[in-house]
């Protein structure tokens, strides 16, 4: 499976973030599709997942401006993150694995920098 | 949330050395803990999951280890494309967690 991620490297404050994920390879066990960002000189914060039956599971500290959804025909998924501020500047990884557990694979993630 | 706190912060060593990474969750995850490998440029790569499984095509050199609240990963001989940042991640809770990771240095 490769992912790769694709969409705006600037967005302003109080607009929202739009990213997507293309998939290719096999990948028909893998089920849960997820975002996962890195603040610069930060760790990693799992922002959530969307399950192929296109369930949501999202952590609660951005669930009030997150949505991830599929477009399985067109072997992407997308993450929608609303009224950005400076601390949303991350780089954001798309991931993807068959359980719920683990992230078994990775995009290379580019970097969003929230900035007039 | 559980809150994963990974020791050291740096370790610098010499190939063929060991490398020993430490890894303590605020609670128990029984054996629900991962182990990724992140390069500069790269994509993050699994290398163990369930705490002591490795990951397909991870050398064996990689060994994950521990339960309840403390884990290790050890790189038994250090090859010089082990230079990387690895972190630990818990599957216990939600919202799944990351360590703020080691950097592993090869002198």
């Amino acid at each position: 499976v490769q992912l790769q991620e694709s969409g705006p490297g600037l967005v302003n404050p109080s607009e929202t973030l739009s990213l997507t994920c293309t998939v290719s390879g096999d990948f028909r066990n893998t089920d849960y599709w997820s975002w996962i960002r890195q603040p610069p000189g930060k760790g990693l914060e799992w922002i959530g997942y969307v399950f192929y039956r296109g369930t949501t599971n999202y952590n609660p500290s951005l669930s009030r401006r997150v949505a991830i959804s599929l477009d399985t025909p067109r072997k992407q998924f997308s993450l929608t993150l609303r009224s950005v501020t400076a601390a949303d500047t991350a780089v954001y990884f798309c991931a993807a694995a068959g359980n719920p557990h683990y992230f078994d694979f990775w995009g290379q993630g580019p970097l969003v920098t929230v900035s007039s | 949330e559980i809150v994963l706190t990974q020791s050291p912060a740096t370790l610098s060593l010499s190939p063929g050395e060991r490398a020993t990474l430490s890894c303590r969750a605020s609670q128990g995850v029984g054996g629900c803990l991962a182990w990724y490998q992140d390069k500069p440029g790269q994509a993050p790569r699994l290398l163990i999951y369930g705490a002591s499984n490795r990951a397909g095509g991870i050398p064996a050199r990689f060994t994950g280890s521990g339960s309840g609240t403390d884990f290790t990963l050890t790189i038994s001989s250090l090859e010089p494309e082990d230079s990387a940042v690895y972190y630990c991640q818990q599957c216990d809770n939600w919202p799944r967690t990351f360590g703020q990771g080691t950097k592993v240095e090869i002198k």
